[in-house]
Parts: C-alpha cells; structure tokens; sequence
C-alpha cells in the first residue's frame, strides 16, 4: 500500500531563516505531487505541483519555492521566511492520470 | 473550476445519518464532485467522489442531483470520530495533467453523544 511522508511535524522559525520540508510517497512509482498551505480555520490553497523529476508548477506568486530530486520526493523550501509564511503545509500524492489525492500528516510552521 | 457553496457548520446526533449539503451550480460536464474531510489537526482525508451516478463506499454515499448542481454526503451512522470539516470540491484536471483540488471554508460536522 501507498504511503506519504512528511517532516517535521511541527517547525518554528524566525523571520528571515530558511525553510525547507520534505515529503516522501512509498508505495508507488511516477506520482503526481502537490504542496498545499492552509492558513489557521481557512481552506488549502496549492502551491505548487509536479508530474515528474525536475518538472514544478507553481500556482501562486511568493518567496517559497519547490523542487522534487527524486520521483518520490518533494521539497518545500524558501530562502528566508515572512511572517505571513506561517500555516499548516499539506503534501499531497496521486496516480499519475487520476484525480484522487492523499495526503500527508502536514507541517505546522510557526514563523515568529 | 466550479466553486462550491457548504453550510459552515452543522450537529448530528451519534448513531443518526449526517447529511451534508453542497452546491456546485456552475459544475461542467466533465468535472467530479469529491468530497474530503479533515479533523483538526490531521490531513485531509479523502472519502468518496462521483460524476454523475450515486456512489455508495465504506464510508459513505454521495448522491448527486440529476442537474449535477448539487450533492449530498451521507454519513448513515455518524459516530465522534466523524466529527470534522467536511469539504465538497468540483475538481477539474489542469493543461499539464496536474490534478488541481480547491478547497473552500466546508463544513464543520459535530457528532454529539
């Protein structure tokens, strides 16, 4: 069975730090990824998705940026964090051709 | 993508059937409707999702109007771990084949004993 990753789990930081939070998917081969952000009693918003190694969209201007190295790996990160920045940061997998996503545990990020 | 309409909250009894409204109106013909849900503090789960037809799952039954302008999830025998936000999402797929989910506000679904 398929299974996601994410860490930490819960992460604080100071305002100008760098950022970076990885996500792994097992389980399966060549999925779709996605990075969501969710800001406290607010829907998810996408950042970013992928279809493949090295192939990143991203929905929405901002100072965070994503890259996937591997076919099962998706990184989040920023060079230096915004107080805005905070949010609970959701991963997300699926098939590659279907619609169906699951997610991971999520990333609270605390930027102070 | 369509956008959904949800009543921000809702209470169900235990052991009764939740019913969650959702209202997609300006749904296109090739778009699902999915439904997920997400207790605090957790991600997302996804629970069931359908086009046109009823869906019926272990977990749940979507019924879907014959206008497709709304739906209804029904939880028939709701207990307290159902307790949580229940999203209603009208998906459509992007140019590049990246799935593209939006989540509105839902509705919060309290369970009580």
């Amino acid at each position: 069975s398929q299974t996601i990753h994410q860490w930490p789990a819960t992460l604080v930081q100071p305002v100008g730090s760098p950022l970076s939070l990885e996500c792994t998917v097992e389980g399966t081969s060549n999925p779709n990824l996605y990075w969501y952000r969710q800001a406290a009693g607010r829907g998810l918003q996408l950042l970013f998705y992928s279809v493949g190694i090295g192939q990143i969209s991203s929905e929405v201007p901002q100072n965070l940026s994503a890259s996937r190295p591997q076919d099962r790996q998706f990184i989040l990160s920023s060079k230096k964090l915004l107080l805005s920045d905070s949010g609970f940061y959701l991963c997300a997998w699926s098939k590659a051709g279907a619609e169906t996503q699951y997610f991971g545990p999520g990333t609270r990020l605390l930027v102070l | 993508d369509a956008k959904t309409t949800q009543p921000p909250s809702m209470d169900c009894a235990e052991g009764r059937a939740a019913n969650l409204p959702c209202n997609h109106s300006t749904i296109s013909g090739n778009e699902y409707v999915y439904w997920y849900r997400q207790i605090h503090s957790q991600g997302p789960q996804y629970i069931i999702h359908g086009l046109k037809n009823n869906e019926t799952n272990e977990m749940a039954s979507l019924i879907i109007t014959e206008d497709r302008k709304s739906s209804t999830l029904i939880l028939p025998h709701a207990t307290l771990r159902d307790t949580a936000v229940y999203y209603c999402i009208v998906y459509s797929q992007g140019e590049t084949s990246g799935s593209r989910l939006t989540f509105g506000e839902g509705t919060q679904l309290t369970v009580n004993p």
